[in-house]
């Protein structure tokens, strides 16, 4: 099946910083990606749909300021938490569409951990 | 969008069946059936994706009735490594039902 990875795969930062996760679909390319966050013994809530080459696409409650979504090229998605601070602590995870299959291909996820 | 509606937890042991039932009662027509797994610090892995009546792969088999307002993952002889979370999700090609995450059912299996 087709591939995505994320990078890195756990970040600790301090409060106030920014952090940059990056998604990347490796052997097909990916003109929408989706940005999901996953807090423990919970389910996955979707935060952004990200179109290449076009603004991304904010669920309701998610700070578009604070998470900030770039999607250069088919095959990279980044995501920018902006000013971190410890309640933004949480696994992040992409995935990418598959368009002739209509599957949803994970990426392995991101820990971030802000102290 | 389809809500489904999964148990929250099953237990079973080594070598048994687990079949787990997934409830959408608002799904559309060109809506299909997807079961995903994940395990703890790790993205969800795609197990199998239906239309109606049974779809087999190499590890589960996938049962839609005739109305598909339900679903069923079957998983054959589990082991210790099937432990681990199970999601259905419900939706067409590319919309928002593909994304949309469920509770999930907790499946432990034990020795």
């Amino acid at each position: 099946g087709a591939v995505v990875s994320q990078h890195p795969s756990w970040v600790i930062c301090k409060s106030g910083t920014s952090v940059k996760i990056e998604c990347r679909s490796l052997d097909f390319q990916a003109t929408t990606m989706f940005w999901y966050r996953q807090f423990p013994k919970q389910s996955l809530m979707l935060m952004a749909t990200s179109n290449e080459g076009s603004k991304a696409t904010y669920e309701q409650g998610v700070e578009k300021d604070k998470f900030l979504i770039n999607h250069a090229s088919l095959t990279l998605s980044t995501l920018t938490v902006t000013s971190a601070h410890p309640e933004d602590s949480s696994f992040y995870i992409c995935s990418a569409w598959v368009d002739r299959s209509n599957e949803q291909f994970f990426g392995p996820g991101t820990r971030l951990t802000v102290l | 969008l389809a809500k489904t509606t999964q148990p929250i937890s099953m237990d079973s042991y080594e070598g048994q069946e687990v079949n787990i039932t997934c409830s959408h009662n608002n799904i559309a027509t060109n809506d299909y059936i997807t079961w995903y797994q994940q395990f703890p610090s790790q993205g969800p892995r795609f197990i199998i994706q239906g239309y109606k009546t049974k779809v087999t792969n190499e590890v589960a088999s996938l049962f839609i009735p005739a109305d598909r307002k339900s679903s069923t993952l079957s998983l054959p002889r589990v082991s210790l490594s099937d432990t681990a979370v199970y999601y259905c999700l419900v939706g067409s090609k590319g919309s928002q039902g593909n994304l949309i995450f469920g509770k999930g059912t907790k499946l432990s299996v034990k020795p």
